[in-house]
Formats: C-alpha cells, structure tokens, sequence
C-alpha cells in the first residue's frame, strides 16, 4: 500500500512570500491531519479534516494559514504571508474511518520550509 | 485535557546495551498511548500502541512498552540496541474515544547508540 505523499520535500522562501505544501493521504483514508513540528519540538496539530469537512482548526493561526481538501482526498496548506518563525518541518498524515485503522495515523516524509 | 512529558531529552547507549525512554502521561479518561519514532529526513513511523487491550504492548524492531495505570507511564524497552535504533523518538497520548482523535505529542528523547 502506498504511503501519505507530501511535496515538496524543501521550500526556502523570503519572508512576507507565500507558500503552498500538497498532501496526498493514504486511498480510503477519510481523515488527513496536518501538523507543524518546529526544531526540537514534537509535532503540534494545526487541523484536522474529515472527509472534505474542518473537524479541528483551533491552531491554525487562520490570519497567514489556510488548507483545504476540496474532493476529499488530497490537500494543500498554504501560508501567506511568511513569517521567520514559520520556518519547520510541515507533516501530513492520515487515518481511517472505523476499526484498527481509525486509531493510527500514518505519517507523510514531510516539507520542510525555511523562511529567510 | 491530555498531555504526555517525556522524562529524558537525550539518551545515549552502547551498542548491545538495554533502551529505556520514559514517558508519563496525564489524562482524566482511559488513554490511548503511541511510540512513533523518527529517523533524520524521514517521517514519523509508528513503533506500537496501547489501546486497553493487554498492558504489555510489543512493537516493531523489537521494542515493547508497558502501560502502568498507577504510576501514570507508558515506557518504550529494547534488550538490546543496535546501530540503526539511533533516532528521536515520540511518546504520544489521543483524546478521548468520540472526539476528533488529536494526537498530543511529548517533546521527544533523543537516542544515541554509541558502537
């Protein structure tokens, strides 16, 4: 089975630019996360969706970031504009509907975005 | 709420040495606790989960972690570390069943295997 896709693999922008990550989760999977895991830190949730619907985006700071998942399936998250301190690793992963499946996430390579 | 706080931020063993990287969680309900391990470039792959079945939880790689109710822990073990275990490792808790499953992830142990 193939994984979560993320792309791409590094970004290196300017601050004030724009940015944009694209996330392909796992066929089937109903529910697609992403996270920001800043140097040293463990990753931390910025929204959650299920199906094509928002189930979660308390952290997502919604004045610079924005994602969607139109059809359900894939996903972009956007940042406009940069700020240094957006600089991390920006992880995608996806889970299940019901059963074991539900209960695991699985995990993207991830994008890293450094912001100058 | 839930949180998890992982006791050690750097571990460093032998090769051939026992692994063990603490981690407590707190949570006013019956948890579900996670190991993810992350290796430099790659993304974060999942070790084993506790999710109330048996307390003695084995995973991939030879690592097994044991959920302890009473002293609120969830510790990952190996017998014995090999060369290509070196990498940052996640203790991880979820919200409770019904709820939008969030992961809580702990600030990571990182593991140095030493030849």
């Amino acid at each position: 089975e193939a994984g979560v896709a993320q792309s791409p693999r590094y970004k290196i922008i300017e601050k004030r630019q724009s940015v944009a990550f694209w996330c392909n989760p796992i066929s089937g999977h109903a529910t697609l996360y992403w996270y920001q895991q800043i140097l040293g830190q463990g990753p931390k949730l910025l929204i959650q969706f299920q199906n094509n619907g928002v189930v979660d985006d308390s952290q997502l700071p919604k004045d610079r970031f924005s994602a969607e998942r139109l059809k359900g399936v894939d996903s972009t998250l956007k940042i406009q504009p940069a700020k240094l301190e957006d600089s991390a690793v920006y992880l995608c992963a996806s889970s299940g509907l019901a059963g074991p499946s539900q209960e695991t996430q699985y995990f993207g390579p991830g994008t890293r975005l450094l912001v100058l | 709420a839930q949180s998890v706080t992982q006791l050690d931020s750097h571990v460093s063993v032998s090769e051939g040495t026992p692994v063990l990287l603490r981690c407590n969680y707190s949570s006013s309900y019956s948890p579900s606790l996670f190991w993810y391990v992350q290796h430099p470039n790659k993304g974060l792959q999942l070790l084993l989960k506790y999710t109330s079945a048996a307390t003695l939880v084995k995973g991939i790689n030879g690592f097994e972690a044991e959920f302890k109710k009473s002293e609120t822990s969830f510790h990952l073990t190996k017998p014995s570390a090999h060369m290509s275990d070196a990498a940052e490792y996640f203790c991880v808790v979820t919200g409770p069943s019904g709820s939008a499953r969030q992961l809580t992830f702990g600030s990571g142990t990182q593991l140095t295997v030493l030849p």
